[in-house]
């Protein structure tokens, strides 16, 4: 059964590194989807992805996240400069048409800033 | 912005008992999401609902939307059904993002 899949599974980097967070979605799907639960918290949404372009982010997707498809297969969250409290599990996430049919995950990366 | 809360936070059980999770938002939605986090984290999708009710296994899923809220039914319920259970909504105004609930930790003790 095709399943998402990310990269790394987990991350320890210093306060104010660059990291990149990589997903492989489910081949024929076109949404694409990041979420962040921080430990002990509900899971959040970041960013939807669509067509090439942001469709829609929250309020905690700020200057300091971008993300982007760079080829047909991956597509990736790159926090700038991170901070402390950017400490949690990311997960990606597709869907073939949309936020009304199901969600597929992927198994996370959890991120650790220090 | 749309308020979802789950209810209860915590649930044990004994094996084979009935278990009803439930799940209410603030404002109008156009579907409605059940997810099961593991105890490693992963997440799986377990319904998407915009009306009515919906049966796979032992797991039963309905919403009202006139009352704005949903359940999820476990029948017969099993230790391996013990998981972080939650509750997604996606509002009628903004149809590319989920607002989730706090999730409800069910443990089915054997």
């Amino acid at each position: 059964e095709p399943e998402v899949t990310q990269t790394p599974s987990h991350q320890v980097t210093q306060m104010g590194q660059e990291v990149i967070l990589r997903c492989v979605p489910i081949s024929n799907h076109l949404y694409f989807y990041w979420y962040r639960q921080i430990l002990g918290q509900k899971v959040e949404f970041l960013v939807s992805f669509y067509n090439n372009e942001i469709s829609e982010k929250s309020e905690i997707f700020d200057d300091q996240f971008s993300v982007e498809r760079p080829d047909g297969s991956n597509f990736t969250l790159k926090i700038r400069s991170t901070k402390l409290e950017d400490s949690a599990m990311y997960f990606c996430a597709s869907t073939l048409a949309g936020t009304q049919e199901t969600q597929y995950f992927g198994p996370g990366t959890r991120l650790l800033v220090l | 912005k749309n308020e979802v809360e789950q209810s209860p936070q915590n649930l044990t059980a004994q094996e084979g008992e009935f278990i009803t999770i439930n799940c209410s938002y603030s404002v109008g939605i156009s579907a409605l999401h059940w997810l099961q986090q593991h105890p490693g984290g992963g997440i799986v999708s377990l319904f998407m609902l915009s009306s009515g009710k919906k049966k796979h296994g032992r797991l039963i899923a309905t919403i009202n939307i006139q009352e704005k809220h949903s359940s999820l039914h476990i029948t017969a319920s099993h230790p391996r059904d013990s998981a972080v259970y939650i509750c997604a909504a996606v509002s009628s105004g903004s149809a590319r993002q989920l607002t989730f609930g706090s999730g409800t930790q069910l443990t089915v003790l054997p």
